[in-house]
């Protein structure tokens, strides 16, 4: 157990629809990060916080949003939800930056019909 | 051509074996990490580099920053130690959290 929480484990949607994942980070982490793993991208770096502020941001649509709250849960929102946005959402978390050591949650299993 | 870059892409081998997986990379980084994931899809960090060489256990990771190159070793390999190893690097300079991964190797080891 990382100590990382992820819900919901499995989401089946439609396209059109909009849905939020909820992570929460380990006790005493102030970084988050967001990732999305596909099939066909691989992994990919969403977006990262740091104690409540955006400090990174990688290959992250329009459509998606993420923000960390005064309690330092995250929420990563996708909207207007596409076939192509089936994947394995995992949410991670770390003391500081990247440079200590990163945990990972088990991930949401997203699926848009 | 992709940033970072693992090989061998499958990797079958029997109980007992030494494996070695291999993490090229094309951009300057500050930090590697070696992660683990199982079927069910949860992901582990097994390990942090930055320079030289760590241990745990039966696994062993090294870092050639001139060469852009890091190796993960596996000795005693055992069937538990099946799952897709993924390389991702954080580049140097002002990107804080942005990680890039290689594809990733899938390694099955037989009884």
């Amino acid at each position: 157990d990382s100590g990382v929480t992820q819900t919901p484990k499995h989401l089946i949607t439609a396209t059109g629809q909009r849905v939020t994942l909820r992570c929460s980070p380990r006790s005493g982490d102030l970084s988050v990060y967001w990732y999305q793993q596909s099939l066909d991208q691989g992994l990919q770096f969403l977006i990262q916080y740091y104690n409540g502020e955006e400090r990174a941001k990688g290959n992250i649509l329009e459509r998606f949003s993420a923000q960390q709250f005064p309690d330092l849960h995250s929420e990563l929102n996708l909207s207007s939800l596409e076939l192509g946005d089936s994947a394995l959402y995992f949410c991670a978390s770390s003391v500081t930056f990247p440079g200590n050591t990163i945990y990972f949650g088990e991930g949401s299993w997203l699926t848009v019909v | 051509k992709n940033e970072v870059e693992q090989s061998p892409q499958n990797l079958t081998a029997q109980e007992g074996e030494f494996i070695t997986i291999n993490c090229s990379y094309s951009v300057g980084i500050s930090a590697l990490h070696w992660l683990q994931q199982h079927p069910g899809g949860g992901i582990v960090s097994l390990f942090m580099l930055s320079s030289g060489k760590k241990k745990h256990g039966r696994l062993i990771a090294t870092i050639n920053i001139q060469e852009k190159h890091s190796s993960l070793h596996i000795t005693a390999s055992h069937p538990r130690d099946s799952a897709v190893y993924i390389c991702a690097v954080k580049a140097g300079g002002t990107s804080y959290g942005k990680l890039t991964f290689g594809q990733g190797t899938i390694l099955t080891v037989h009884p």
